[in-house]
């Protein structure tokens, strides 16, 4: 199965910072690489797909890049209600996977 | 509009065999490029990927988990029922459906709310 590593486990960050989190495949997955915000008590939420398209709803301050094995999801101003965990999942396998999760807290 | 249901017992015994229920609706699991997921999530703990189920009945599961999942569906009563043998304690976990589109890739858009199942005698 390919492993999908993230980095870092968490950060602590204030509003209006830039904050970039990092997920790395144990293989080359293309482009093939999701991002999902999960709040305490919620589903998780689909932010990005496909290393860097936006998905409908989500704001513009959340971009993707990325190909091969290294992927970043950067926030360009941090936002109170940002706060939460974020999760990498691949899908270039048919066996998805998901990264250990980023917890960005409030600083 | 695209929803999501789980439904199932909250409490089993070890042992026992779980049998989870999605209930779906705003898309039909017979369009071509739709698929219906399952993933967990332990307390406090990462989101892990359990089985998927394809328009075309095409099933996938995770690696370390297959000898025990079955996916199924009823197109006709927009449900896919996961079922896992053999609950152990450590399966206690919030257990989410999700939609799955083909597009770029795959990606869950829309999930339930999850159904938190924990094992316990």
């Amino acid at each position: 199965d390919i492993q999908m590593t993230q980095s870092p486990s968490s950060l602590s960050a204030s509003v209006g910072d830039r904050v970039t989190i990092t997920c790395r495949a144990s293989q080359n997955i293309n482009i093939y690489l999701n991002w999902y915000q999960q709040k305490p008590g919620q589903a998780p939420k689909l932010l990005i797909y496909a290393a860097s398209s936006l998905q409908s709803g989500a704001p513009s301050r959340f971009s993707g890049s990325g190909s091969g094995t290294e992927f970043t999801l950067t926030i360009s101003s941090l936002q109170p209600e940002d706060f939460a965990i974020y999760y990498c999942q691949q899908s270039y396998s048919t066996l998805f996977t998901f990264g250990g999760g980023t917890k960005v807290e409030i600083k | 509009q695209v929803t999501l249901r789980e439904s199932g017992p909250a409490l089993v015994k070890p042992t026992q065999t779980l049998t989870l229920t999605c209930t779906f609706s705003g898309f039909s699991l017979s369009t071509s490029g739709m698929c219906v997921g399952w993933i967990r999530q332990p307390p406090g703990k990462a989101l892990e990927w359990l089985a998927r189920i394809d328009w075309d009945d095409d099933e996938y599961y995770s690696t370390s988990l297959q000898t025990r999942l079955t996916i199924s569906k009823d197109t006709s009563k927009n449900q896919v029922v996961l079922t896992m043998t053999n609950m152990d304690p450590v399966d206690t976990a919030t257990y989410f459906c999700a939609r799955l589109v083909s597009g770029r890739g795959y990606y869950f858009d829309y999930w339930g709310q999850g159904s938190l199942v924990t094992v316990s005698s």
